[in-house]
């Protein structure tokens, strides 16, 4: 079946500007996670969600940053008032709930300028 | 200090050679070893992942822990320019179903 598939792939924007990121998990994962990955800095786990509800909010780096996601599936990242430290390629992977591997989308690529 | 440590290279070495990719961690917590394969612009898939301390071996694969001194080891037989790629450890936290990533290794195979 298809695998986790995350839009855009690439976005440009303007310091300042609202962004939102968009993922879609693999079907019947219950599971779904953000992280942020820089040069030089790994993944950074950004948040969790187990179904619409997120229990692990504890990775968003400030209040600019939120996510939802809706009928179980379907989650956006939306990053406020953009600064250039966002600039990152963002990460969603996803799961069944309590199984250790996690499918990774692509990631979409951010720059602020 | 980080959850978990990894040389981030980046690190050539010719084909046919044994590559090994090494990290450290903190939290004696920690149960599953994970490592993740990334190529270029593509997303982290996991190759193997090993329960506390031992061996796991998959094709020219070993994953390898030792809980003792909180050390975990990935080792690649006969290595192909195929296996140039970023490798990232991670441990895995069953109660809060989070993994903690180290930096990633970026290997390349020289033909």
């Amino acid at each position: 079946g298809a695998g986790v598939s995350q839009s855009p792939s690439n976005k440009v924007t303007e310091k300042g500007k609202d962004v939102e990121l968009r993922c879609d998990p693999i079907s019947g994962h219950t599971a779904l996670y953000w992280y942020r990955q820089s040069l030089g800095q790994g993944l950074e786990f950004l948040i969790y969600f187990q179904g619409n509800s997120a229990p692990d909010k504890s990775g968003l780096p400030s209040d600019r940053f939120s996510a939802e996601r809706t009928g179980g599936s379907v989650s956006t990242l939306t990053i406020q008032r953009t600064q250039q430290e966002d600039s990152a390629v963002y990460l969603c992977a996803s799961s069944f709930t309590g199984e250790r591997e996690q499918f990774f989308g692509p990631g979409t690529r951010l720059t602020v300028l | 200090q980080k959850e978990v440590e990894q040389d981030p290279g980046p690190l050539s070495v010719p084909e046919g050679a044994i590559v090994s990719l090494n990290c450290t961690y903190s939290n004696s917590a920690f149960q599953y070893f994970m490592w993740y394969r990334q190529y270029s612009r593509k997303g982290p898939e996991l190759l193997m992942y090993t329960y506390s301390s031992g061996n796991k071996e998959d094709g020219r694969f070993t994953a390898q822990v030792d809980k003792s001194s909180k050390y975990i080891s990935l080792f690649i037989r006969d290595s192909q320019p195929s296996d140039s790629a970023t490798y990232l450890c991670a441990t895995y936290n069953f109660g809060n179903e989070k993994l903690t990533f180290g930096t990633g290794t970026r290997l390349t195979i020289i033909p």
